[in-house]
């Protein structure tokens, strides 16, 4: 695609809800990466996909929190258990190759609220 | 262990005035340095990488940074503030090439940049 998709936009969970966000990279990149960005805060690593391996899952903050990308493309991020603290936007970034420049290209993100 | 800060979660300035924003790095090897914008409800954008070579780096809509490694800084500027700058900047590091995790970013808090006509 164009960009990154990222879906739903908008989501609001009651505590203890089972959530997945969606993300659509650009077709072709190698890499992917989940970012959480709490309100009024820089984006914090999640976890890095590189195709379909997840090379890097330190900064889940959870066992809540599960990350796939099963054929190399379309990932999911899957929240169990929803709690307050883990409103926040989603954001989810590819790159075209596996290391060094850093270009990252980001979708608008999925805002979760949990009530 | 990697760390940004950006000094200043709020910056004003008038239109045509210049853009100063602060960032300071932690890094115990010289890291790969990064600005990206994040207009409202839009994905973050890069706006300028610093990897190596020259260290005064310009980037897209007229923006610059400088990386100063005796300061730890690289501090991204612009002469002339236009209405359409207003957003959130945040200033990124990365580990350099070689690195496991690559091109994983930590970011800043961000700089919320009002342009006042």
């Amino acid at each position: 695609g164009a960009g990154v998709s990222q879906s739903p936009r908008y989501k609001v969970a009651k505590r203890g809800q089972d959530v997945a966000l969606r993300c659509d990279p650009i077709s072709g990149h190698v890499s992917l990466f989940w970012y959480q960005q709490a309100l009024g805060q820089g984006p914090e690593f999640l976890t890095y996909f590189q195709n379909e391996a997840q090379l890097d899952k330190s900064g889940l903050p959870s066992d809540r929190f599960f990350a796939e990308r099963p054929e190399g493309s379309v990932s999911t991020l899957k929240i169990q258990r929803t709690q307050q603290e883990d409103s926040a936007v989603y954001l989810c970034a590819s790159m075209k190759g596996d290391r060094g420049t850093g270009e990252l290209f980001f979708g608008e993100g999925s805002r979760l609220t949990v009530l | 262990a990697q760390s940004v800060t950006q000094l200043g979660s709020h910056v004003s300035v008038s239109e045509g005035a210049l853009v100063l924003l602060r960032c300071n790095y932690s890094s115990s090897v010289p890291p790969y340095l990064f600005w990206y914008v994040q207009y409202p409800n839009q994905g973050l954008q890069l706006l300028l990488k610093y990897t190596t070579g020259a260290t005064l780096v310009k980037g897209i809509n007229g923006f610059e940074a400088e990386f100063k490694k005796s300061e730890t800084s690289f501090h991204l500027t612009k002469p002339s503030a236009h209405m359409s700058d207003a957003a959130e900047y945040f200033c990124a590091v990365s580990p350099p090439l070689g690195e496991t995790s690559g091109s994983r970013l930590t970011f800043g808090e961000g700089t919320q940049l009002t342009v006042n006509p």
